[in-house]
């Protein structure tokens, strides 16, 4: 599987905005790019992916750059529940399961 | 909002002893998957299922595991034997269809406490 790269954690304020990087350089073209997140003592939770385009959902947006090496999970506005382990995660159009790396920690202050 | 269910929650077993956890996956989802995660380590792939039988299985899942759907709703995983590293939270997972961009819905997870 392809490589991805995050901090291990980072830390934001409630009410303010989130960017969450990640850099897969590695990236192939049949890539597709996943974020999930796990919340404390819960299982993980889809919460956006894309291909070439930015993305928006419900939950967050999804920046990915021109070259597809990077992208950015944003989160507009983060409240105390959305402390969680987020991961950044690329799969190959033709498999079905996906593989966890070790993600970002995300702690909210209030 | 449809769910995956997952049972028992917690589970206690002595070494040695088989255990069987049990997922209900949503109900028109065709692609079903067991992830573990030890304590304070990543969530790792198991198997994955799909049309009555294994389509992938990682390393970790060997010849003391195994997977079925019984009856057409629960999605088991049996451990034939336990260890004390196979103490983890158990993750079933499931997916609606043939997309491989689809989402997996997984469960709140069993935990697993091999003594």
């Amino acid at each position: 599987d392809a490589k991805t790269t995050q901090p291990n954690s980072m830390e934001s304020n409630e009410e303010e905005p989130v960017h969450l990087p990640c850099n897969h350089s590695t990236i192939s073209g049949t890539d597709y790019i996943h974020w999930y997140r796990q919340l404390p003592s819960q299982g993980p939770e889809y919460v956006i992916h894309g291909l070439t385009s930015n993305v928006n959902n419900r939950m967050a947006s999804l920046a990915i750059a021109e070259d597809r090496k990077s992208s950015t999970l944003i989160l507009h506005r983060a409240t105390l529940r959305d402390a969680a382990v987020y991961y950044c995660i690329l799969r190959d159009v033709r498999d079905d399961k996906i593989i966890f790396g070790k993600g970002t920690r995300l702690h909210i202050l209030p | 909002e449809p769910e995956v269910t997952q049972t028992p929650s917690h589970q206690v077993t002595q070494m040695g002893q088989e255990v069987i956890l049990r997922c209900v996956p949503i109900s028109n989802h065709l692609y079903f998957y067991w992830y573990r995660q030890i304590l304070g380590q990543k969530v790792e792939f198991l198997v994955s299922f799909y049309n009555n039988e294994i389509s992938e299985k990682s390393e970790i899942f060997d010849d003391q595991f195994s997977v079925e759907r019984p009856d057409g709703s629960n999605f088991t995983l049996k451990i034939r034997s336990t260890k004390l590293e196979d103490s983890a939270m158990y993750f079933c997972a499931s997916k609606r269809g043939l997309a491989n961009t689809g989402e997996l819905f997984f469960g709140e997870g069993s935990r697993l406490t091999v003594l």
